[in-house]
């Protein structure tokens, strides 16, 4: 089945630096990939849809600055959070779809995680 | 509009069937129901999937109303690893938007 790999699976940064969070295809091409982050015991929130060899399109409200998405090629896309502050301490997750719909290997596939903690 | 409503939270005994219901009344004709789980400290998992029939694979059944607005994910022998978030998503092919899903406990 398709997998989606994330690393890393989590890092401690300072205050005022980046972090880059790699999210990659492992045996599929996926043209459109999303990064989500997720609070403790809250849902999932779409950030942003990062699509290959054109600019990611940010939900309302998620600053793209901050948030720089690079899908560079068609296995890898990237999330980096610049200046990072403990406010953005989080869980990153991003994700690829697979498959044409109503296929058997259609769904959407999401990475393990990165569970980011800024001090 | 892609949300769905779920129950907050559903208990079910160890080795019995669990239904988790979800009522989707906005859905399009050719948005899917999907559903995913959530283990702690894990990225969602995909469950099962459909368009308008029911659909079983090797980890649940999908069972979908006549008129698409609410369909039953079912797990017919819950074990303590299917204890997890269930989030019901409709979508066309596009953004997936996660609703707050329902935290299934499962009771030895």
């Amino acid at each position: 089945g398709a997998v989606v790999s994330q690393h890393p699976s989590w890092v401690i940064c300072k205050s005022g630096t980046s972090v880059k969070i790699e999210c990659r295809s492992l045996d599929f091409q996926a043209t459109t990939m999303f990064w989500y982050r997720q609070f403790p015991k809250q849902s999932l929130m779409l950030m942003a849809t990062s699509n290959e060899g054109s600019k990611a399109t940010y939900e309302q409200g998620v600053e793209k600055d901050k948030f720089l998405i690079n899908h560079a090629s068609l296995t890898l896309s990237t999330l980096t959070v610049t200046s990072a502050h403990p406010e953005d301490s989080s869980f990153y997750i991003c994700s690829a779809r697979a498959g044409i719909p109503g296929s058997s290997n259609y769904g959407y596939t999401f990475g393990s995680g990165t569970r980011l903690t800024v001090v | 509009d892609a949300k769905t409503t779920q129950p907050n939270s559903m208990e079910s005994n160890e080795e019995e069937p669990v239904h988790l219901p979800c009522n989707h009344s906005t859905i399009s004709g050719t948005d899917y129901i999907h559903w995913y789980r959530q283990l702690p400290s894990q990225g969602p998992e995909y469950v099962i999937h459909g368009l308008t029939s029911n659909v079983n694979n090797r980890m649940a059944s999908l069972a979908i109303a006549e008129d698409r607005k609410s369909s039953t994910l079912i797990l017919h022998r819950a074990t303590l690893r299917d204890a997890a978030v269930y989030y019901c998503i409709k979508n066309r092919d596009d953004k997936i938007i996660f609703g707050k899903g329902t935290r299934l406990h499962i009771l030895p």
